[in-house]
């Protein structure tokens, strides 16, 4: 199984500042790797996808990189409907995908 | 408009049976590949299983041999029948379309609380 794991566990910034969170893979999932925003009591939310590659719909402030075991999501100026948690998942080894364990985006 | 609708979830025992029900609009099941994500109470996401459009399935380890996904066409629909229900299967579960082209998964269902407790 491919262990994704997230860092920080909690993000505190400011509106209008950067957060970039990150995610690493136990082996390479290529540009396999995408990111989710989930607010509480809601479903998770597309954000990125083939590492880079934008959703329908999103916003240009959210940005990924990164390819093999490092990954990047980047906003970069904060919202305050930003603030939520935020998950990687790489489907490389389809279909056995695996999510990370989700960075807390919160208002500092 | 794409929409997934879960339905089906409840307390039940351990050892117990569940069906949960994923309704969508906007798109055609069948035609898709479909997939089941759960998260238990405070905790990140775990993927349960997926269906292919030509048929098959495939199931996490944590699951295989209790769960079974399927499909039933003319109602557009995508089940979850889960037996032998134990406490760490207490989660909200998430119906979700695969997307063809990306492989990942764009649009989910709002999810329905499977509470596993006597």
């Amino acid at each position: 199984e491919i262990v994704m794991t997230q860092s920080p566990a909690t993000l505190s910034v400011s509106p209008g500042e950067r957060a970039t969170l990150s995610c690493r893979a136990s082996q390479s999932v290529s540009s396999n790797l995408a990111w989710y925003q989930q607010k509480p009591g809601q479903a998770p939310r597309l954000l990125i996808y083939g590492a880079s590659t934008r959703a329908t719909g999103i916003p240009a402030r959210f940005s990924g990189s990164g390819s093999g075991t490092e990954f990047t999501l980047t906003i970069s100026s904060l919202q305050s409907e930003d603030f939520a948690v935020y998950y990687c998942q790489q489907y490389n080894n389809w279909p056995w995908d695996t999510f990370g364990q989700g960075t807390k985006l919160e208002i500092k | 408009e794409v929409q997934l609708v879960e339905s089906g979830g409840g307390l039940v025992q351990p050892g117990g049976s569940l069906r949960l029900s994923c309704a969508a609009s906007g798109f055609t099941v069948s035609s898709n590949y479909m997939s089941w994500v759960r998260q238990a109470p405070g905790k990140g996401l775990e993927w349960v299983s997926v269906i292919y459009s030509g048929g098959s399935t495939y199931y996490a380890d944590s699951v295989k041999g209790r769960f079974t996904i399927s499909r039933h066409n003319s109602k557009n629909t995508l089940y979850l029948q889960m037996n032998s229900l134990r406490a760490e299967d207490t989660a909200v579960y998430y119906c979700a379309r695969v997307n063809s082209s990306s492989w990942v998964n764009d649009y989910w269902g709002q999810g329905t609380l499977v509470t596993v407790s006597s």
